[in-house]
């Protein structure tokens, strides 16, 4: 069973620049949701996709936008970047076909915004 | 929305120490997972609730009634240290977690 993936590890970009993060969920789940996670919290909900739509939106701008392939892969999009977006980027994946299942999270992107 | 309090925010250990963490959450959910988070940054599944409750000197009890779940560490050893959350939900994959509590584990 292929895990959570994604990419790339590390990422440095200056203040204004967009960025475009990637995630492969898990084989046979078919919704993925992002999360930031700044230094010393707990991750926070960004938003959630199913079906190649949002489904479920946490208290990020528009700015914070996504999509999701027909592969169940996925892409966080951030415009305009801002120095508190200076954090740890998680993918999680998980099957709502089984009703409510256990999230797996990818190892994360580390995204430094200067 | 749901608040999530875990108690202690650190901790430390000497190996072969056993201890007990607690998480509260402020409204009825559906879903409640403990991950541990390494050093690196990966977060690692522990328990799913209400599925899976025991594995390798870990286990977790929930008292949903009661708004609270625990996480009990047996035998500690120094690979246990690292940020563990709980996280809880009432639909899909929109966990709210908590603030973590730090453990470090000395040998």
């Amino acid at each position: 069973e292929t895990g959570v993936t994604q990419s790339p590890t590390h990422l440095i970009k200056t203040r204004g620049q967009q960025v475009t993060l990637r995630c492969s969920s898990q084989s046979g789940h078919n919704t993925v949701s992002w999360y930031q996670q700044a230094l010393g919290q707990g991750p926070q909900f960004i938003f959630q996709y199913y079906r190649e739509e949002e489904n479920g939106r946490g208290n990020f701008p528009p700015r914070f936008s996504g999509l999701q392939f027909p592969n169940y892969s996925s892409e966080l999009n951030v415009n305009a970047l801002e120095l508190d977006d200076s954090a740890l980027y998680l993918c999680a994946s998980s099957s709502v076909d089984r009703g409510n299942s256990p999230l797996h999270f990818g190892n994360g992107t580390r995204l430094t915004v200067t | 929305g749901i608040q999530v309090e875990q108690s202690p925010p650190d901790l430390i250990l000497q190996e072969g120490a056993n201890s007990t963490l607690r998480c509260n959450f402020s409204d009825s959910v559906n879903n409640l997972q403990w991950f541990h988070q390494n050093p690196w940054g990966q977060l690692i599944n522990l328990f799913y609730i209400p599925s899976g409750t025991k594995q390798n000197g870990l286990s977790a009890t929930t008292v949903a009634t009661e708004r609270y779940s625990l996480l009990y560490i047996s035998s500690s050893q120094t690979t246990d240290s690292g940020v563990y959350f709980c996280a809880v939900g009432t639909s899909g994959s929109r966990l709210t977690f908590g603030e973590g509590t730090q453990l470090t584990v000395n040998p």
